[in-house]
């Protein structure tokens, strides 16, 4: 998944300590999402960027904030990591415009303990 | 929300077979994207595919918007075919193209 890249790939928290996952792109792409991925279940949207300096709520967005402040760089943010979050979690890019498919990161897998 | 269903859960396969993977969907979209999650867990894009056929070597993909469902074919199945794959779709066409994901077809295959 050339052009998306997740930072750390791997985490173990303690319930209550906070942490920043980091999404960098290459592609100049407007679009940028937040994905979690549990156990047996497709992914479901935590929280979007239709540009830089802005965010909207997706499906899931309790217990996480995110910011955009550079194009590029897309940042999730948990503030009292719980149990409930542990996940796999996918950052992906889309293009603006129509018909432009999401690109997406290889994950980062979390544990909360 | 539009509705996404996957089927068959769970295909387990001989090597050098085909097979036909089916997402239904419950209302009109404009964006449909099929995925491949390999063991590792990365997940590599297939197809974009919201209308029509497309074919990318072993794999093709159709999709029939107005039936409301999308077909993915594998022919000649190879070990690495293994893994779960996943259709997505959107109804939106001009970004915050939320994508829904079915809860995915797993593939096995066996030697």
């Amino acid at each position: 998944n050339a052009g998306v890249t997740q930072t750390p790939k791997f985490r173990v928290l303690k319930t209550g300590q906070s942490m920043t996952l980091l999404c960098a792109q290459d592609m100049n792409h407007e679009y940028m999402y937040w994905y979690r991925q549990d156990p047996g279940m497709g992914l479901r949207l935590i929280h979007y960027s239709v540009g830089e300096g802005t965010t909207a709520k997706g499906e899931v967005p309790d217990g996480y904030n995110v910011s955009r402040l550079k194009k590029q760089n897309f940042l999730l943010g948990l503030e009292s990591a719980a149990p409930s979050q542990t996940s796999v979690y996918f950052c992906a890019t889309q293009r603006a415009g129509s018909n432009q498919p999401q690109h997406f990161g290889d994950g980062t897998r979390l544990s909360i303990l | 929300g539009i509705q996404v269903e996957q089927s068959p859960p769970d295909l387990i396969l001989q090597e050098g077979a085909n097979s036909t993977l089916r997402c239904n969907f419950s209302d009109s979209v404009n964006n449909l994207q099929w995925f491949h999650q390999n063991p590792w867990g990365q997940l590599i894009n297939l197809f974009y595919i919201p209308s029509g056929t497309k074919q990318n070597g072993r794999l093709s993909a159709t999709t029939v918007a107005t039936e409301r469902y999308s077909l993915l074919y594998i022919s000649s199945s190879q070990t690495t075919d293994s893994g779960v794959y996943f259709c997505a779709v959107a109804q939106s066409n001009f970004g915050n193209e939320k994508l829904t994901f079915g809860t995915g077809t797993r593939l096995t295959i066996i030697p």
